[in-house]
């Protein structure tokens, strides 16, 4: 069965710091990765996704993720954290059936100190 | 088209009672993806459609929920008889092809059972 680890439930940095964001999988197949990112009361939105093309995928807003067969990992990283990216981030992997279901892990929250 | 629409934002109902939630997703979305998202917790699979067709269920989906999608537009998810246990954020998601493509989530409906 698939399902991803988020390595850290709770992440602080300083604006203009370095983001990194861990995240391992497991899965029995070539997966479908993701990331999203929940702002308060806000939906869930899109950052990047790993469909076996590229290692490095790049995202939205400054963000990209390296997929590593090796270490079965898949950690987000921002080179300058600002203000506005404190929120909720979610690791995700396609379960990898016709329906395309999507297993979330237990997101990691972003904290930017000014 | 302004993306995946739910309604209502919030909901406060009395334990026992009944309750409906609506998605609309967007247009040229074939399938539709309900998730439970508990504080907490990353969002939980419970059911999809391929147009008006409910393909999968969730085993977290009891004999109380049920879902609709008439005519391959929008869908509605009913909670029966609500127990305080079902107070979660209920997030609607439309893709168009599945897996590895990542959804579009909705901003979500915020269920308090008091």
């Amino acid at each position: 069965a698939q399902s991803v680890t988020q390595l850290d439930s709770h992440v602080s940095v300083s604006e203009g710091t370095p983001v990194l964001l861990r995240c391992n999988y497991s899965s029995s197949y070539s997966p479908s990765l993701f990331w999203y990112v929940q702002h308060p009361n806000k939906g869930l939105q899109l950052l990047l996704k790993y469909t076996s093309a590229a290692t490095l995928v790049k995202g939205i807003n400054g963000f990209e993720a390296e997929f590593k067969k090796s270490e079965t990992s898949f950690h987000l990283t921002k080179p300058s954290a600002h203000m506005s990216d404190a929120a909720e981030y979610f690791c995700v992997v396609s379960d990898g059936t016709r329906g395309g279901k999507l297993i979330f892990g237990q997101g990691t929250e972003l904290s930017v100190k000014p | 088209d302004t993306g995946v629409s739910q309604d209502p934002r919030h909901k406060i109902t009395k334990r026992g009672q009944n309750v409906t939630f609506r998605c609309d997703p967007i247009s040229e979305h074939n399938r539709l993806y309900w998730y439970r998202q508990t504080l907490g917790q990353g969002p939980e699979f419970l059911t999809y459609f391929q147009n008006e067709a409910q393909l999968e269920k969730s085993r977290l989906l009891s004999d109380r929920f049920s879902a609709e999608r008439p005519k391959g537009s929008f869908s509605t998810l009913e909670i029966q008889r609500t127990e305080q246990g079902d107070s979660a954020m209920y997030l609607c998601a439309s893709s168009l092809t599945g897996t590895g493509d990542g959804y579009t989530f909705g901003s979500g409906t915020r269920l308090t059972v008091v």
